[in-house]
């Protein structure tokens, strides 16, 4: 099983609404991350976890809040986004920790995320 | 922080044909180089992995070579189909767990 599982597909939220996109991957990955990908440009590494504790932020805003609750799991809560922020949501994981030297990282299908 | 260039940003081949993507990095201390598909609208799908000890990697048509001295890596993709329309991407880390994309080519395999 390679296979990374991000919820809901299609996600539309108004500005002040408070939402979450989730993440699960049952490979026994330590690594988690999120990008974003907005149309036609590459992916931007947004966070990344290892051993369920934070070690990368991309000085993203404060309105995107992620959470590790284990191993399998990573969520990112949303709050008072901006229309700008509409998006392709990505969540990613790897085998190890900190370093991932010589490790595939596997991709969900993504979260499609509409602010209006 | 390293900074990925793909080269061509779109290109479109009858089907059949032979090509190569090219992929340049600037930080030569990659720990690895990943070439991925993505399908309109869907997630990512990695092709091949290479080391930075390795030079080539091979799957099926797919052929990348990696050659961290120059900061390139390219996709070789043999007798091209119609279902080889995609965008493909570079990525590789250079230290902690930050893989940066390129900018990707956009593959257009004319039937």
């Amino acid at each position: 099983d390679t296979e990374v599982t991000q919820t809901p597909k299609h996600l539309v939220m108004g500005m002040t609404n408070k939402k979450s996109l989730k993440c699960e991957q049952h490979m026994g990955h330590r690594a988690m991350y999120w990008y974003k990908q907005k149309a036609k440009k590459p992916p931007e590494l947004m966070f990344v976890y290892s051993y369920e504790k934070l070690s990368i932020n991309e000085s993203v805003p404060s309105r995107f809040s992620p959470e590790c609750p284990n191993s399998s799991l990573l969520n990112l809560h949303l709050h008072a986004l901006q229309p700008e922020d509409s998006a392709l949501y990505l969540c990613a994981s790897s085998r190890g920790g900190v370093v991932t030297r010589g490790n595939t990282i596997y991709f969900g299908e993504g979260s499609w995320l509409t602010v209006v | 922080k390293q900074e990925v260039t793909q080269i061509p940003a779109a290109l479109s081949v009858p089907e059949g044909e032979n090509l190569v993507l090219n992929c340049s990095f600037t930080d030569s201390a990659i720990y690895n180089l990943q070439w991925f598909r993505q399908d309109p609208g869907k997630g990512l799908t990695s092709l091949l992995l290479i080391q930075s000890s390795q030079r080539e990697q091979t799957s099926g048509r797919l052929n990348a070579s990696l050659d961290k001295s120059s900061g390139r890596s390219t996709l070789y993709i043999a007798a091209s189909q119609p279902g080889d329309s995609a965008t493909y991407l570079c990525a590789g880390p250079n230290t902690g767990n930050q893989f940066y994309f390129g900018t990707g080519t956009s593959l257009t395999v004319i039937p």
